[in-house]
Formats: structure tokens, sequence, C-alpha cells
């Protein structure tokens, strides 16, 4: 069974830039879910896509946008990069999108704003 | 507006020392309750879960937690706890409105066993 990726791992951009974030999930699992971790904080949630559909969203500004593709693997968009960007981002995913789905983590892609 | 609050940021222990983590969260519907583990070097994983029925639930490697949601909280607690415990652990919240899903997560907890 594999377990959930990410790429890339480390990323640099300068301010205003656009990036993308990959991430691949679990076998089975049709649900993903974004996530920022700034240093010193707890992860928080920018939203989930279930089934290619955008199934929750956190107070995050329309300039972070996702994607979900029928083999459920997923896109991160961040567009006008600010400084404030800088941070961990984490995938999870789950088996489905319901009351009782368990999240399984991705090791994380660290963004870099200059 | 819905919260977590972890009160201790920093826990020091000695080798098998109780462990009670405190965990407050702020959401009047239901609610699905979690705590996370990150061990050093490793990615975030799930040490227990609640979502209905008996409010003690316990989890891997001897952990467990109580729901009181009197008082919308969920400790976790360890009897006695191992060097290889030292780890960050987060405290989460799913709640869901208008058919969608929100997670919710507290600042995390540092805690360090000395051996």
């Amino acid at each position: 069974e594999t377990g959930v990726t990410q790429s890339p791992t480390h990323l640099i951009k300068t301010r205003g830039q656009q990036v993308t974030l990959r991430c691949s999930s679990q076998s089975g699992h049709n649900t993903v879910s974004w996530y920022q971790q700034a240093l010193g904080q707890g992860p928080q949630f920018i939203f989930q896509y279930y089934r290619e559909e955008e199934n929750g969203r956190g107070n995050f500004p329309p300039r972070f946008s996702g994607l979900q593709f029928p083999n459920y693997s997923s896109e991160l968009n961040v567009n006008a990069l600010e400084l404030d960007d800088s941070a961990l981002y984490l995938c999870a995913s789950s088996l489905e999108a319901s009351n009782t789905d368990t999240q399984y983590f991705g090791p994380g892609t660290r963004l870099t704003v200059l | 507006a819905q919260s977590v609050s972890q009160h201790n940021h920093h826990v020091i222990l000695s080798e098998a020392a109780s462990l009670e983590l405190g965990c407050n969260y702020s959401y009047g519907g239901t609610v699905n309750l979690f705590w996370y583990v990150q061990y050093p070097g490793q990615h975030l994983q799930l040490l227990l879960k609640y979502f209905s029925g008996d409010p003690l639930v316990k989890g891997i490697k001897g952990f467990e937690a109580e729901f009181i949601k009197s008082k919308f909280s969920f400790n976790l607690r360890k009897p006695s706890v191992q060097w290889s415990d030292t780890a960050e652990y987060f405290c989460a919240v799913k709640s869901r409105g208008s058919g969608t899903y929100k997670y919710i997560f507290g600042t995390g907890t540092r805690l360090k066993v000395l051996a």
C-alpha cells in the first residue's frame, strides 16, 4: 500500500510568483485535504476535494485554489505569492469524505517565499 | 468562530511519569475529535479519534482520551510515558456544516521525555 506522497519536497519562490504543489493520495482514497502549517503553528485547513469537487474550505483567499484529478491526485495552486505564504504545505487523503473518515498525511512541501 | 485550544505548548516529563495534555474546542454542533502525533523527522499520524459512543477512546501506544461534551474538552492521557513518546501532539476537530467539512487543529504541544 503506497502512502501519501507530495512533490516537490522544497521550493523557493519570490513574492508575486505563482506556485503549484502536487499530492498523490493513498491507494483507494478519493478525498484529499490541503493544509498550511506555519512555523510553530498547527496545520490550518485550506480546502478538501472529494471526487474532483471542492467539499469544504477554510479561511483562505481565492488565490489559493485546487484541483483533483480522476485518479484522485491533487494540486494546490497559489497565485500572487506573499511572504506570509512561507510554510509547510501538507496534503492528507482519506477513504471517503464522511464523518468517520481518517486522514493520512504526507510529508509536506516546504515553500519559502523571498 | 470555531477554535481549538491546547493549553500546554511545551511539556517536559521524566520517563514513567503520567501525561495529560489539555484540549478544548469551541463549536456548538456535532464534532469529530482527533489527536495526531508528529515524531521527530516523521509526518503527522493519527493517535486516536472519537466519533460517537463511549467517550473514553483508546489509541495506539497506550494513549487514551476522554471526550467531555459539557466541558468541550478532549484531553489526551497516558499513565506512564516513555522516551520514545517525545514528539509534538496536535488536537483537531472536524465539523460539518451545509454539507461540507472543516478541520481545525490546535497549535500543538511539544512533549519531551527525559530518559
